[in-house]
């Protein structure tokens, strides 16, 4: 079967570094993607990794590793907004988006 | 400002009845998805369309139906709610169907009881 993981809940501190991790098996690979889900809204799109290496947008960067089958999210210079769930997807070989269940992130000042 | 709008925002329904989720968008994408989306599992996938006219099924479809008659409508349609429908259905657009990144509409919290 098809499978994302990553951690339920993480606790970091306001202007701190933190990682969140994905691993996944999914039946063929073109691409991962990370979206921030504030409570009671839309997720919206963060990153996407298709080569492996890092990709960095400001703040946020995101790490692929295919032979591993793992990314992480990080995020630096926290700030309270970034309180939020973090959702990791991978779409398959049919061009479907599998998605993790989500982390919780909680930012303590 | 250009999106997607979902309707209703939420609504609370007797089981046994039926109703329709709309989802309209305007930025004239080819691909559009249904998802839900329960507390402590990832979003699922319930009926897909990547073009006008076509429509896939998903993860979970059963107990629901949609159509894409043209491409900025997609109506998800349960025709006999059940308790275990309760959820966030969210609505998605992608530019095709292999897009990168794909732009959620607001949701609709339905509780079926």
């Amino acid at each position: 079967g098809q499978n994302i993981d990553q951690p339920t809940e993480m606790t970091a501190t306001e202007g701190a570094i933190v990682q969140i991790n994905c691993t996944y098996q999914t039946s063929g690979f073109n691409g991962l993607f990370w979206y921030q889900q504030h409570a009671g809204e839309a997720p919206t799109f963060l990153s996407y990794n298709v080569l492996d290496g890092l990709e960095e947008k400001g703040r946020f960067s995101s790490f692929l590793s295919r032979s591993k089958g793992y990314s992480y999210l990080l995020l630096k210079e926290l700030q309270m907004k970034d309180s939020a769930s973090y959702l990791c997807a991978v779409m398959d070989s049919n061009y479907q988006l599998i998605w993790g269940a989500g982390t919780k992130l909680i930012i303590k000042p | 400002t250009a999106g997607i709008t979902q309707a209703p925002t939420s609504q609370i329904l007797a089981a046994g009845r039926s109703m329709t989720l709309r989802c309209t968008q305007d930025m004239r994408h080819n691909a559009m998805y249904w998802y839900r989306q329960d507390l402590g599992l990832g979003l699922r996938l319930i009926h897909y369309s990547n073009t006008a006219g076509t429509t896939g099924k998903g993860e979970v479809p059963d107990g629901y139906s949609v159509s894409r008659a043209n491409t900025d409508d997609f109506p998800l349609t349960l025709a006999s709610a059940v308790p275990s429908q309760t959820s966030v259905y969210f609505c998605a657009t992608s530019p095709e169907a292999e897009g990168k990144g794909y732009t959620f509409g607001s949701g609709t919290r339905l509780t079926v009881v």
